[in-house]
């Protein structure tokens, strides 16, 4: 299985900050990664697919960016509603697997 | 308007057989390319992938877990199903279905999740 190591576990940012969270691949998963958002107790949203592909309804301040084992998130301007956890998850080979996550508090 | 919910028993015993339905509208499983994924993801903690079936019925399954995992849909491609056997404690989560769809073959995305059912194994 293609294991998926993100960082931080937990982060904490200002209002207006920029933020970024990181993923990093076991090999190379050629852009096949996406991220999700879950805000608590609610279901996983997907915000990027194909490593910098920003899903439909998804504000600009985030975006995507890596390649071959390495990958990142970054929120531009943090808002309050992006207090949320964040997850990264590949899917160039099966099973699918996802990141342990980072969950993104305010300052 | 694309819509999935998941139901289950909520609680059952421990080397039972756990069955989850997954109901949605808003597309056809029927359609190509198109897929629904089981996802699971215990309190706290991260997200594992489960199993998918394809509009052909393909199945797919995690390896982790796949002798005790059987995933199968309905005749008019509304609904789609889960069991997990011999369940125990480590099978207690929120289970997530996703309508999954094909954006460049081969590659899949989770693109619209239901809001999940919890189940709890306990004696």
């Amino acid at each position: 299985d293609i294991q998926m190591t993100q960082s931080p576990a937990s982060l904490s940012a200002s209002l207006g900050e920029t933020v970024t969270i990181e993923c990093r691949a076991s090999e190379d998963i050629y852009n096949g990664l996406a991220w999700y958002q879950q805000k608590p107790g609610k279901s996983p949203q997907l915000l990027i697919y194909n490593a910098n592909s920003l899903h439909t309804g998804v504000p600009s301040r985030f975006s995507g960016s890596g390649s071959g084992t390495q990958y990142s998130l970054k929120i531009n301007s943090l808002q309050s509603e992006d207090v949320a956890s964040y997850f990264c998850q590949q899917y160039y080979d099966y099973p699918w697997t996802f990141g342990g996550g980072t969950k993104l508090e305010l300052k | 308007q694309v819509t999935l919910k998941e139901s289950g028993p909520g609680m059952l015993q421990p080397s039972k057989t756990l069955s989850l339905t997954c109901s949605f509208s808003g597309f056809s499983l029927s359609t190509s390319g198109m897929v629904v994924s089981w996802i699971r993801q215990p309190s706290g903690k991260s997200l594992e992938w489960l199993a998918a079936i394809d509009w052909d019925g393909d199945k797919y399954y995690n390896p982790s877990l796949k002798s005790r995992l059987t995933v199968s849909k309905d005749t008019s491609n509304t609904q789609v199903f889960l069991k997990i056997t011999s369940v125990d404690t480590a099978d207690t989560a929120t289970y997530y279905c996703a309508r999954t769809t094909v954006i460049l073959p081969p590659y899949y995305v989770m693109d619209a999740w239901g809001q999940g059912a919890s189940v709890t194994v306990s004696s």
